[in-house]
């Protein structure tokens, strides 16, 4: 069985603070791992892919294999950052698995 | 540039009324699934396709049916609606499931039950 966990539900920093939105994983074979975002009235998209190593909007994702983790990061938190972040597993199965989301509100 | 279209937008039913939520993508994607998004939970996968003619369960799928006739279409059937099915529900498609996989996301439809 696949799946992912975000153990927060909201994560409330300041702008200009550093941001780190936790995803672990549980999947016996070699997972494929994503965050992907949703802005408030907008439709949820792909934020970025450990395949590819990318850095998009200052966000930077590693997978740890030793520690299942998938941990989202950006070294300093803009307003435009505030949305719902899911994190997301694919595995052998064909299925695209979500974790519960984290809820990044970037404050003044 | 219509992407995956999901209609309708919101719809209330009452207890024990059979619907279908229209997905259709214009993308030509061979995977497509069906998401309930509720608060705390995430999204959860309901049913998914990867093709014309296959379907498979996914990890919420009681209380609906799906059909892939078609490549373009992916209906999701309510088949006697229940309170606990009042829930945002999401379309995706992707051209296929990997590390290289972007899938795409409908608007997603609104379902009151009462």
């Amino acid at each position: 069985a696949q799946r992912v966990t975000q153990p927060e539900k909201l994560l409330s920093v300041f702008k200009g603070a550093p941001v780190e939105l936790k995803c672990n994983y549980s999947y016996s074979g070699s997972p494929e791992l994503f965050w992907y975002v949703q802005y408030s009235r907008q439709r949820l998209q792909l934020l970025l892919r450990h395949i590819s190593r990318e850095s998009i909007k200052g966000f930077t994702a590693d997978l740890n294999k030793g520690e299942t983790s998938f941990h989202l990061k950006k070294p300093f938190a803009q307003e435009e950052d505030s949305a719902m972040y899911y994190c997301a597993l694919t595995g052998t199965a064909s299925k695209l698995t979500f974790g519960t989301g984290t809820r990044l509100q970037v404050t003044l | 540039n219509a992407g995956v279209t999901q209609t309708p937008k919101f719809q209330v039913l009452k207890t024990g009324q059979s619907m279908t939520l229209q997905c259709a993508q214009d993308m030509n994607h061979e995977y497509m699934s069906w998401y309930r998004q509720d608060p705390g939970m995430g999204l959860r996968l309901i049913h998914y396709s990867v093709g014309a003619g296959i379907t498979d369960q996914g990890e919420v799928p009681n209380g609906y049916n799906v059909s892939r006739s078609t490549t373009e279409d992916f209906p999701l059937r309510l088949l006697s609606a229940a309170p606990s099915q009042t829930s945002v529900y999401f379309c995706a498609s992707s051209p296929l499931v990997g590390a290289f996989t972007e899938a795409f996301f409908g608007q997603g439809t609104r379902l009151t039950v009462v």
